[in-house]
């Protein structure tokens, strides 16, 4: 059973600060890892969807890095804004499902 | 928003019952998948419906069930409640559930609570 973490739980970030938080999985075969930011009482936005090792995705402020051989996913957000807290999920895709991780918290303070 | 719509947003049963949540997808979207997150976890994966048929499932017993209708809305079925079925219930379109790397969109949710 594949088991994704999530690191750190929760964050504090002063506005205007850069951050990132990791997301782990095991190193074996799996098609894909996608990363959603989600903020309370919405709908999960889909950010980024990876698949190769190397891969890097960029969307505003917020970017992605993905390496399969080491099992990491890098989520980095530049020039924190309020509008950015949220919880931040990864999934990796595998026989057609997400697993997902448990998430970690972003709070912006102003 | 993603255009993928759920109802109810919340709903109170007790222990025993039956529940069945809906799930309306995106234009032009063909799979829908169901997942369960209880507090302070991650989604965890029920079922996946492509095309009407269930195109793979998650460990969870067969008292969950659904369907999906050929305009691609779906449901999802819970017989004989329990209180560890307590749980926000997320539905999520894709354009494909044939494809890999395939963006899911997904709806709000239905918060259950099992009394």
């Amino acid at each position: 059973i594949l088991n994704v973490e999530q690191s750190p739980q929760s964050l504090h970030v002063q506005e205007g600060d850069s951050t990132n938080f990791t997301c782990s999985f095991p190193s074996s075969n799996f098609y894909a890892l996608h990363w959603y930011r989600w903020e309370t009482a919405k709908s999960p936005e889909a950010l980024f969807v990876m698949t190769l090792n190397g891969d890097e995705k960029k969307k505003g402020r917020i970017s992605a890095t993905l390496n399969t051989k080491e099992g990491y996913s890098y989520l980095y957000i530049k020039g924190s804004q309020p509008e950015d807290s949220a919880t931040y999920l990864c999934a990796l895709e595998s026989n057609y499902q997400l697993i997902w991780g448990a998430g970690t918290k972003l709070i912006i303070k102003p | 928003e993603t255009g993928v719509t759920q109802s109810p947003t919340h709903l109170i049963k007790t222990r025993g019952q039956q529940v069945t949540l809906r799930c309306s997808s995106q234009s032009g979207h063909n799979t829908v998948s169901w997942y369960q997150q209880a507090l302070g976890q991650g989604p965890q994966f029920i079922f996946q419906y492509y095309r009407e048929e269930e195109n793979g499932r998650g460990n969870f017993p067969p008292r969950f069930s659904g369907l999906q209708f050929p305009n691609y809305s779906s449901e999802l079925n819970v017989n004989a409640l329990e209180l560890d079925d307590s749980a926000l219930y997320l539905c999520a379109s894709s354009y494909s559930g044939s494809r890999l790397a395939e963006t899911q969109y997904f709806g709000p949710g239905t918060r259950l609570l099992v009394l």
